[in-house]
């Protein structure tokens, strides 16, 4: 495999259970934020976005929060599956579709 | 969604030497981007490809070292030049709208390592 994510933090769940994920950004005038999914030896997989008129929105099992207040994006996974395991990027729109990555989080997922 | 296709996939490159990578979409895009993402990192912008004109460079990036062509709204190369160990990393192509949903897609990368 790919050594995507070996030195990022680790959320570790068992099968079935919620997931939250958790990101903090740092430009207060960006106005769109995206989470992706980066399974081993793939690009980026684009999950879910929000803007930032909005402070919460759903998907096919994936909730992203959006806390302006505080320059914070949260992704909740429900029912989380073992194909759910890969690393996890929030990222933020700086302007002209810049993107600007966070730094990571790896889900285990244990059946 | 857009599916984008990089060629090659990997490659071991000994320093000094240059190679040059190919981001191939499969629809017409507005904007492409030319990413880098160093083992167990998250990604960081390299530069804005674009449309007949010269890149635009992110802070840390040069021309010299990463040149970059856009010759129509489907494809992309990026170089990158006289190689070092310090360029062993993941290269990363993204392309954005021109579909109804406006997301950036990602190709698969391009693993580079330098001997």
């Amino acid at each position: 495999g790919e050594s995507v994510g070996l030195h990022l933090p680790t959320l570790s769940v068992q099968e079935g259970d919620n997931s939250i994920i958790n990101c903090a950004y740092s430009n207060s005038a960006s106005d769109y934020f995206i989470w992706y999914k980066q399974e081993s030896g793939k690009g980026p997989q684009f999950i879910i976005d929000i803007r930032s008129n909005m402070d919460k929105r759903q998907g096919q099992r994936v909730t992203v929060l959006l806390n302006k207040t505080v320059k914070h994006l949260s992704l909740q996974i429900a029912a989380t599956q073992p194909g759910d395991s890969a690393v996890y990027f929030c990222a933020e729109n700086t302007g002209f579709q810049k993107l600007v990555f966070g730094t990571g989080t790896r889900l285990l997922v244990s059946p | 969604s857009a599916v984008i296709s990089q060629k090659p996939s990997r490659d071991i490159c000994q320093r000094g030497t240059s190679l040059t990578i190919q981001c191939q979409v499969d629809s017409q895009v507005t904007m492409m981007f030319w990413y880098r993402q160093q083992p167990g990192q998250s990604l960081t912008l390299i530069a804005t490809a674009n449309q007949g004109s010269e890149a635009t460079y992110e802070s840390g990036f040069v021309i010299d070292k990463f040149p970059i062509s856009r010759p129509n709204l489907t494809f992309s190369t990026l170089t990158v030049s006289n190689m070092s160990p310090e360029d062993s990393s993941i290269y990363l192509c993204s392309g954005w709208g021109g579909g109804a949903k406006n997301i950036q897609y990602f190709g698969a990368g391009t693993r580079l390592s330098v001997l």
